[in-house]
């Protein structure tokens, strides 16, 4: 079976960087992603990790250790907009089931 | 290009009543997701197809949840009865190839917010 984990809410500031963690169990590990979604909305797909390490796009690094189970979402120079709910999701090997995490919710404060 | 289209946008219901959910994948899109979201559970996947063949539908709650993919343009996930521990939005999803890692992403549909009362 599989198991992700990550925190329910978070808050931080405009401006600000916040990290938002996810550990995760699952056998045949093909690859892990983070999507966002807006209250009300379907979620939107911000990052792909396969390999170790840290993958960068603009405001939104990706970071993923297979050894650890472990990846972060990194949001640089937080602003409004990016209040949402951040899902961590693990893919496994050789299938195409994507199996999502509950989420975290990011509130940005002014 | 059109995304995944879903509907209805929502649904409000009996509790026994049946309800069908309808999913249009992006064209060209060769698998095809059901997901449920709640706020205690997250999103739940219910079941797949890759090529109109239901994959795996371990996910399915129960016998009174039923889904099918007659072609490779149009999906339904039917409720019957319904139930209101079966209120959810439930969302189509799709995707181009057979093995996600290697495709990127899901596209997710706007999604049917079901209330069943």
């Amino acid at each position: 079976g599989q198991n992700i984990d990550q925190p329910t809410e978070m808050t931080a500031t405009e401006g600000a960087i916040v990290q938002i963690n996810c550990t995760y169990q699952t056998s045949g590990f093909n690859g892990l992603f983070w999507y966002q979604q807006h209250a009300g909305e379907a979620p939107t797909f911000l990052s792909y990790n396969v390999l170790d390490g840290l993958e960068e796009k603009g405001r939104f690094s990706s970071f993923l250790s297979r050894s650890k189970g472990y990846s972060y979402l990194l949001l640089k120079e937080l602003q409004m907009k990016d209040s949402a709910s951040y899902l961590c999701a693990v893919a496994s090997y050789n299938t195409d089931k994507l199996i999502f995490g509950t989420g975290t919710r990011l509130q940005v404060f002014p | 290009d059109a995304g995944v289209i879903q509907s209805p946008r929502h649904e409000v219901t009996e509790m026994g009543q049946e309800v069908t959910l309808r999913c249009k994948p992006i064209s060209g899109h060769n698998s095809l997701f059901w997901y449920r979201q709640t706020m205690m559970r997250g999103l739940e996947l219910l079941i797949y197809f890759n090529n109109n063949v239901p994959i795996d539908d371990s996910g399915m709650p129960e016998d009174r949840f039923s889904a099918k993919m007659p072609n490779a343009s149009f999906s339904t996930l039917k409720i019957q009865p319904s139930e209101p521990r079966d209120s959810a939005v439930y969302f189509c999803a799709s995707s181009p190839g057979l093995q996600i890692a290697n495709t990127g992403e899901l596209f997710f549909g706007e999604g049917s917010r079901l209330t069943v009362l």
